[in-house]
């Protein structure tokens, strides 16, 4: 089975900061990799996904970007944090020739 | 409207009860099913998969899909206190961006 580490868990960081966010997954290979932001009491929304090595597709346009430079690698990343960027950063991993999806810890960002 | 509908809740029940859950869909091309459950500030944990329309049973669990009236229910027997969580259905297309649409969640507490 798998396992989805990210980390940090919580973090608090200044408005105009950069962030930086990362995500590994354990016991599969060329995994669908995705970027989920929960905001609070709402459901999720997909930020990005990945079928494979130097592969992201956006599906928000927004001051967010990813990057996935190894196959069980996925990295979130800003430039300079927006108050609205706050929520529930979750990453997922899924299997290609399935539909389900596996979820990290997740990492709550705080924006000030 | 949204693709994905459910009754956020909260929906308190007394121990022992049988709970029931819905989500409603507006998107015929919908194939796979899925629930999850959310723990307070922890990632979303897989708990039932269905493809297409049917019944599936795993323990105190019961998934159902009905596709021709876009619905699906997840039933808990025997409801019990670690039930208490928020609920997460979600569904995909039959493509290669397996890219999954939630619900909002429906948050459940179950009473001793």
């Amino acid at each position: 089975s798998q396992t989805i580490h990210q980390w940090p868990a919580t973090l608090v960081q200044p408005v105009g900061s950069p962030l930086s966010l990362e995500c590994t997954v354990e016991g599969t290979s060329n995994p669908n990799l995705y970027w989920y932001r929960q905001a609070a009491g709402r459901g999720l929304q997909l930020l990005f996904y990945s079928v494979g090595i130097g592969q992201i597709s956006s599906e928000v346009p927004q001051n967010l970007s990813a990057s996935r430079p190894q196959d069980r690698q996925f990295i979130l990343s800003s430039k300079k944090l927006l108050l609205s960027d706050s929520g529930f950063y979750l990453c997922a991993a899924g299997l290609a020739i399935t539909d389900t999806q596996y979820f990290g810890p997740g990492t709550r960002l705080t924006v000030l | 409207q949204k693709e994905v509908e459910q009754d956020p809740g909260p929906l308190s029940v007394p121990e022992g009860a049988i709970v029931s859950l819905n989500c409603t869909y507006s998107n015929s091309a919908f194939q796979y099913f899925m629930w999850y459950r959310q723990y307070s500030r922890k990632g979303p944990e897989l708990l039932m998969y269905t493809y297409s329309s049917g019944n599936k049973e795993d323990g105190r669990f019961t998934a159902q899909v009905d596709k021709s009236s876009k619905y699906i229910s997840l039933f808990i027997r025997d409801s019990q206190p670690s039930d208490s969580a928020t609920y997460l259905c979600a569904m995909s297309e039959n493509t290669g961006r397996r890219a999954l649409t939630f619900g909002s969640g429906t948050r459940l507490q179950v009473q001793p």
